[in-house]
């Protein structure tokens, strides 16, 4: 089962430009993390961010979580042509204890 | 070394054929778990074990047997499988299951039954 949706479902910006991607989950989270996944390889961990977090930055990243609304987002800045690749949020379900997914944005930057 | 191996890369099988993937990891991780992958979709969550005891079965059809033979190995035995079980399947681990760290993922087999 999907933790929730992504939106946009596709994405296509220029190099240079910023990237912003919003992810909506549905049940309780210990932590919400975002993963990246170039076409057809495994995925790649970027950030994480706790439930008790409201923002976090790592180098291009900039993660949000407001968990009054069980929501999410991704600014990737100055976005790179090597940022293109498909884009997930997992919410680690406290009640599982298990990953779940999002439904993903594709990213494209166009050099 | 962070990595998570798996094997083979690419596999084409009939559907009454045995096969079986395999993954990797020399981190120390406790968690180990199996996740399927259509096209253009999220992953699926599988089966997760935990200090090598399944912990979670996602209600997957029994041609699908995971086994987890120690802490470093995973794998995942295939048996009369059906066209739409082709999907790219990849394999993670975790210091331990449920815990606020972030898995770490292979780079997939990309299974083909034909």
């Amino acid at each position: 089962s999907q933790q929730g949706e992504e939106d946009p479902q596709a994405l296509s910006i220029q190099e240079g430009e910023n990237a912003t991607m919003n992810c909506s989950y549905k049940t309780s989270i210990n932590n919400l993390q975002w993963y990246r996944q170039n076409s057809g390889r495994g995925l790649v961990h970027l950030i994480l961010i706790r439930s008790n977090e409201r923002e976090k930055h790592s180098g291009r990243l900039r993660v949000t979580l407001d968990t009054s609304k069980k929501s999410s987002s991704l600014l990737i800045t100055a976005s790179r042509a090597a940022d293109t690749a498909s884009y997930f949020c997992a919410g680690l379900d406290t009640g599982r204890r298990a990953l779940t997914f999002g439904s993903g944005t594709r990213l494209q930057v166009q050099p | 070394d962070t990595e998570v191996t798996q094997t083979p890369k690419h596999l084409v099988m009939g559907m009454t054929n045995k096969k079986s993937l395999k993954c990797e990891q020399h981190m120390g991780h406790r968690a180990m778990y199996w996740y399927k992958q259509k096209a253009k979709k999220p992953p699926e969550l599988m089966f997760v074990y935990s200090y090598e005891k399944l912990s979670i079965n996602e209600s997957v059809p029994s041609r699908f047997s995971p086994e987890c033979p120690n802490s470093s190995l995973l794998n995942l035995h295939l048996h009369a499988l059906q066209p739409e079980d082709s999907a790219l399947y990849l394999c993670a681990s975790s210091p331990i299951a449920g815990g606020p760290l972030e898995q770490y993922f292979g780079p997939g087999t990309r299974l083909t039954v034909t």
